[in-house]
């Protein structure tokens, strides 16, 4: 069975500096996709980024990153120049390419960013 | 503006009670979901339906069903609440394709007494 880990409940950053957020996954496919979600205080999810696992290129979305390791089953996402309104809960998510429609979630990472 | 409508936006409710939490979209997605929410433990999925007719079981269906009658609507009911189902309730949906990611509704924040 997939699963999706999230070894970090909290975690802080002062602003203007740079976190990181870890996610591993574990599953014996070698096709699959990947998402950053980030839950503000609104309660809304929002989608972050997203990585194909057949791609080697880390995907990029302005401030937002990942490092995606394959062999490692790793997909942290690096947040750049944090900002007050990246403070959130942050769920990692998996999703195979084929079969199944399903979407395993992570236990999410709470960030605080400190003015 | 497209997205994903869910009623209502909070209920408490009384255990044994009969309660069904509304869930529709206007994007025409074939696919979706409903997700529980709790402290420490993400969101684990209840059910999924990957087109009309079809629904299946997620991770924690136990308490739970749902009917998916048309593309657009995708409802959860709770037979006979219970405390332990006191949770966050999301419904999502997507479009089916390999890369598509998930479009959440704002939730249902449900209380059982």
């Amino acid at each position: 069975a997939q699963t999706v880990t999230q070894s970090q409940p909290e975690m802080s950053v002062q602003e203007a500096e740079t976190v990181t957020l870890s996610c591993t996954y574990d599953t014996s496919e070698s096709d699959y996709y990947l998402f950053w979600y980030k839950q503000p205080p609104s309660r809304q999810m929002i989608l972050v980024i997203r990585q194909e696992a057949y791609k080697q290129q880390n995907a990029t979305e302005n401030r937002f990153s990942v490092n995606f390791q394959k062999a490692a089953k790793s997909f942290s996402l690096k947040i750049s120049d944090s900002q007050l309104g990246d403070a959130a809960m942050y769920f990692c998510a998996y999703r195979l390419r084929s079969g199944t429609y399903k979407y395993i979630f992570g236990t999410g990472t709470r960030l605080k960013v400190l003015a | 503006i497209a997205g994903i409508t869910q009623a209502p936006t909070s209920q408490i409710l009384a255990a044994g009670r009969r309660m069904t939490l509304r869930c529709t979209q206007d994007m025409r997605h074939n696919a979706m979901y409903w997700y529980r929410q709790d402290l420490g433990l993400g969101l684990r999925l209840i059910h999924y339906s990957n087109t009309a007719g079809t629904t299946g079981k997620g991770e924690v269906p136990d308490g739970y069903s749902v009917s998916r009658a048309n593309t657009d609507d995708f409802p959860l009911t709770l037979a006979s609440a219970v405390p332990s189902q006191t949770s966050v309730y999301f419904c999502a949906s997507s479009s089916g394709t390999v890369s598509s990611p998930l479009h959440f509704g704002n939730g249902t924040r449900l209380t059982v007494t």
